[in-house]
């Protein structure tokens, strides 16, 4: 069966400073893969999302990035991070060329101080 | 016009109550639909998937009429445990992105 990891789950980091957050998948192979945030009490914003390898697609411009340096793996990441990034990130995957139902990981807690 | 709205709700309904959500989006060619559960500072869980001939998992029912755009969610014989907040998504047609609405949220009182 397929899993999805995230880590770390909680994060507190000042402001400025930079950010790289991890997502690996199990049990398939060439997942479309997902970034998302959301703002307490908000809906989830699509931040990236990728179709492969090398393939990242970005839905909102500002301060982060996305890589995907292997198959399974998705990072998220920031040089400067903002007061306005905090929030809960969470990580999804779909099956490969389809438009099946996406899982999510367990996501991260995100607080900029 | 949102590309998918929700009613944010809160339902507050007894138990054994029946509650219906509806959801309604705006791209006429989206072809796939879904209802997510996420209970509070949780992940989203995957609820039930939204065929054209409706479908139903127990005491819960789907149904999409893409004549008005709209799906909804039908909970019978409600539980405590089915208070959470219900996600409706929609998948656009030839995209890979997942439309998600903000949510409506149900309580279930004792």
């Amino acid at each position: 069966s397929q899993t999805i990891h995230q880590w770390p789950a909680t994060l507190v980091q000042p402001v400025g400073s930079p950010l790289s957050l991890e997502c690996t998948v199990e049990g398939t192979s060439n997942p479309n893969l997902y970034w998302y945030r959301q703002a307490a009490g908000r809906g989830l914003q699509l931040l990236f999302y990728s179709v492969g390898i090398g393939q990242i697609s970005s839905e909102v411009p500002q301060n982060l990035s996305a890589s995907r340096p292997q198959d399974r793996q998705f990072i998220l990441s920031s040089k400067k991070l903002l007061l306005s990034d905090s929030g809960f990130y969470l990580c999804a995957w779909s099956v490969s060329g389809g438009f099946d139902e996406q899982y999510f990981g367990p996501g991260t807690r995100l607080t900029v101080t | 016009r949102k590309e998918v709205e929700q009613d944010p709700g809160p339902f507050n309904v007894p138990e054994g109550a029946t509650v219906a959500f509806n959801c309604t989006y705006s791209n006429s060619a989206s072809q796939s639909f879904f209802w997510y559960r996420q209970d509070c500072r949780k992940e989203p869980k995957l609820l039930m998937s939204v065929y054209s001939s409706g479908n139903e998992d127990g005491r819960f029912t789907a149904q999409l009429n893409r004549a008005s755009q709209y799906i909804s969610l039908l909970i019978r014989d409600s539980k405590l445990s089915d208070s959470a907040t219900y996600l409706c998504v929609v998948n656009p047609s030839g995209t890979y992105k997942y439309i998600f609405g903000t949510g409506t949220r149900l309580k279930v009182l004792a």
